[in-house]
């Protein structure tokens, strides 16, 4: 079983909708949680990024952590067809910890917003 | 903003030659990451480094090899290459922000690499 499990969708909503994406993870250890963007063929680009629990908010995008349930989430507000996407979820062990940093992510939401 | 930068953006070998990828880093970032993404799946860790050290390595073949130079850019050595071994390759880089490691990685936009 996969340390971040994320539903890989597709996922298709309208233009304007509200858009939840989730990710569940089993490793405890895990303080660091990011959300990335990727375009087909393209590099991760970076999102959002949360320490801990709690919730943070961009523009259209709410990034919530819920370290008790093991549970992260983004929200994108009014979603455009420049959304269309694949979002991953990332998450570390924290700075200092064993894993010097490096991601583990989770397979990916394909979003489509369709005008 | 500069970006990091990753060459050759996409290369193409036979089974069995051997490959070379290169990583420059953002400005003034001290670490590198690699991932490699195959075909519908999530970038999978292969290795670190900090201060042109190895830092932390993850599923990286022995086959491949990896270093940071002293100007932080990073090379990934590939031999005896294989057909599986056809995927993305991404480098990403963070800074270390008064002794701590930010985690915040800014990822380069990969090279395509094919192997037939």
């Amino acid at each position: 079983q996969k340390e971040v499990e994320q539903d890989p969708g597709p996922l298709s909503v309208p233009e304007g909708a509200i858009v939840s994406l989730n990710c569940t993870y089993s490793n405890s250890a895990f303080q660091y949680f990011m959300w990335y963007r990727q375009y087909s063929r393209k590099g991760p680009e970076l999102l959002m990024y949360t320490y801990s629990s709690g919730n943070k908010e961009d523009g259209r995008f709410t990034a919530q952590v819920d370290k008790s349930s093991k549970y992260i989430s983004l929200f994108i507000r009014d979603s455009q067809p420049s959304d269309s996407a694949t979002y991953l979820c990332a998450m570390s062990d924290g700075a200092g910890g064993t894993s010097y940093g490096k991601l583990t992510f989770g397979q990916g939401t394909i979003l489509t917003v369709h005008p | 903003a500069a970006g990091v930068i990753q060459s050759p953006r996409h290369l193409i070998k036979e089974k069995r030659e051997t490959a070379t990828l290169k990583c420059y880093p953002i400005p003034r970032h001290d670490t590198v990451y690699w991932y490699q993404q195959g075909p519908g799946q999530d970038p999978q860790f292969l290795i670190s480094f900090y201060e042109k050290m190895q830092s932390d390595k993850g599923s990286i073949p022995d086959r491949f090899s990896a270093q940071q130079f002293s100007d932080y850019h990073s090379e990934l050595n590939m031999s005896s290459l294989e057909l599986g071994d056809s995927a993305l390759y991404f480098c990403a880089s963070s800074l270390e922000f008064r002794g701590r490691r930010t985690d915040t990685q800014y990822f380069g936009p990969g090279t395509r690499l094919t192997v037939l």
